[in-house]
């Protein structure tokens, strides 16, 4: 069974740090592109930002608001995705979800874990 | 950046009948980068259609999806009581981002 489980979250006051983890099984993980998306209280959804696979270069893409701040990597040995979480803004708190981007033509995430929850607040 | 709107922003409808969902985007999406999920309440968003029109695996038939250039359509042809739930589109667009609609929620009438 394909599965992601966030984990990682929790409050942080503003200007701290968190970093998310992601653990993926039931695919091959390093062949997938993945996604991070968050959704703040009470609102719609937010891309966050995507990795590619190491096979396509592995680079990354930033929503403008994350960008510079945030830092998204992966361990292909430990299949895990992970979002680094700098100078946190109280804005930043948001359900945040990873998930498997398909990319061959079509553009859409077919696989989202259940989220992990990150509160900034002093 | 590609804006998408959807309206209305919330549909207010009973089982049984006809729900159509709109998404506009502020320019041209290739149909090939338009999707669909769904969306209930304290769970992760659920893949419904991709490409504009292709049905996600498992997705019921009474789902379907149309639409070209700017003008996208969510159809829901018979609500199940399932189905109440809210709606986002999304879509890739040349800045290498993507961007989801506000979303619209289809509520019990």
């Amino acid at each position: 069974e394909v599965q992601l489980v966030e984990s990682g979250g929790g409050l942080v006051k503003p200007g701290g740090s968190l970093r998310l983890s992601c653990a993926a099984s039931g695919f091959t993980f390093s062949n997938a592109w993945m996604s991070w998306v968050r959704q703040a209280p009470g609102k719609g959804l937010e891309w966050v930002g995507r990795i590619k696979s190491k096979t396509d270069g592995g680079t990354t893409d930033y929503a403008a608001p994350v960008k510079g701040r945030f830092t998204i990597s992966r361990d292909d040995s430990k299949n895990t995705l992970y979002l680094q979480m700098n100078s946190l803004k109280t804005e930043d708190t948001a359900v945040y979800y990873c998930g498997i981007l398909r990319h061959y033509y079509y553009y859409y995430m077919d696989v989202w874990g259940k989220g992990t929850t990150v509160t900034v607040s002093s | 950046e590609i804006v998408l709107t959807q309206s209305p922003g919330t549909l207010s409808l009973s089982p049984g009948e006809r729900a159509t969902l709109s998404c506009r985007a502020s320019q041209s999406v290739s149909s090939s980068y338009l999707a669909w999920y769904q969306q209930k309440p304290g769970q992760a968003p659920r893949l419904l259609i991709y490409g504009a029109s292709s049905r996600a695996t498992g997705i019921p038939d009474r789902f379907s999806g149309s639409g070209s250039g700017t003008d996208f359509t969510l159809t829901i042809s018979r609500l199940e009581p399932e189905d109440f739930a809210v709606y986002y589109c999304q879509q890739y667009g040349s800045s290498r981002a993507l961007t989801f609609g506000g979303g619209t929620k289809v509520e019990i009438k």
